[in-house]
């Protein structure tokens, strides 16, 4: 089965700071990965996806992330946070024969202080 | 495009009522997912609709059904209601069935008393 875990449950940032939020997943197969990024308020959004190509993928807002296979992990950073970036952040994982059965982690809270 | 829609977008209901959420697609996609979202579980999934036909379903009892419609339109089902059932359902649409992005809506916030 399936598993995504996020490392930081709440993480708290002063503006200008770098970002990075962990991301490990269990699958034996083929993965697709998803970053999602939910607003006070808001509905979820995709930040950015990995299917296959480039491990280094980037996304809106200026996230990027990148899969390192060998770890089963695709962490999420941003050199430089901005107050606006204050949400709720989930990491998740599908696969190519699954794709509709998205398994999402705990998620992360960031919290910026301007 | 219009993004995915979800009616009702809040609803309280007492226990041992049934409910029933709708969701619309994005406009051509033809795979609908169900998910739970609660402060206690996060994220889980449902159900996953393609072309009329239940996909995958995951671990929740039998009071959570589903159906999809030939215009892709998804309705959920929840009987007899608990307090547990208290969360926001999130339905997710995507192209087809298979590697393919899920694009989320609104969600419908469900309050149980």
């Amino acid at each position: 089965a399936q598993s995504v875990s996020q490392h930081n449950h709440h993480v708290i940032l002063s503006e200008a700071a770098s970002l990075e939020l962990g991301c490990n997943y269990s699958y034996g197969g083929t993965v697709n990965l998803f970053w999602y990024v939910q607003y006070p308020g808001q509905h979820l959004q995709l930040l950015l996806k990995y299917f296959s190509g480039d491990p280094l993928v980037k996304g809106i807002k200026g996230f990027e992330a990148e899969f390192i296979k060998s770890k089963f992990s695709f962490n999420l950073r941003k050199p430089s946070v901005q107050w606006s970036d204050t949400a709720e952040y989930f990491c998740a994982v599908n696969s190519n024969t699954n794709a509709g059965k998205s398994t999402f982690g705990d998620g992360t809270t960031l919290t910026v202080k301007p | 495009k219009a993004g995915v829609t979800q009616t009702p977008r809040y609803l309280i209901k007492t226990r041992g009522q049934q409910v029933t959420l709708s969701c619309s697609p994005i406009s051509g996609h033809r795979s609908v997912s169900w998910y739970q979202q609660t402060p206690g579980q996060g994220l889980q999934f449902l159900f996953e609709y393609f072309s009329e036909t239940q996909r995958n379903k995951g671990n929740f009892p039998g009071r959570f059904s589903g159906r999809q419609f030939s215009n892709s339109r998804s309705e959920m089902n929840v009987s007899t209601l608990e307090l547990g059932d208290s969360a926001l359902y999130l339905c997710a649409s995507s192209l087809v069935a298979g590697a393919e992005t899920q694009y989320f809506g609104p969600g419908t916030r469900l309050l149980v008393l």
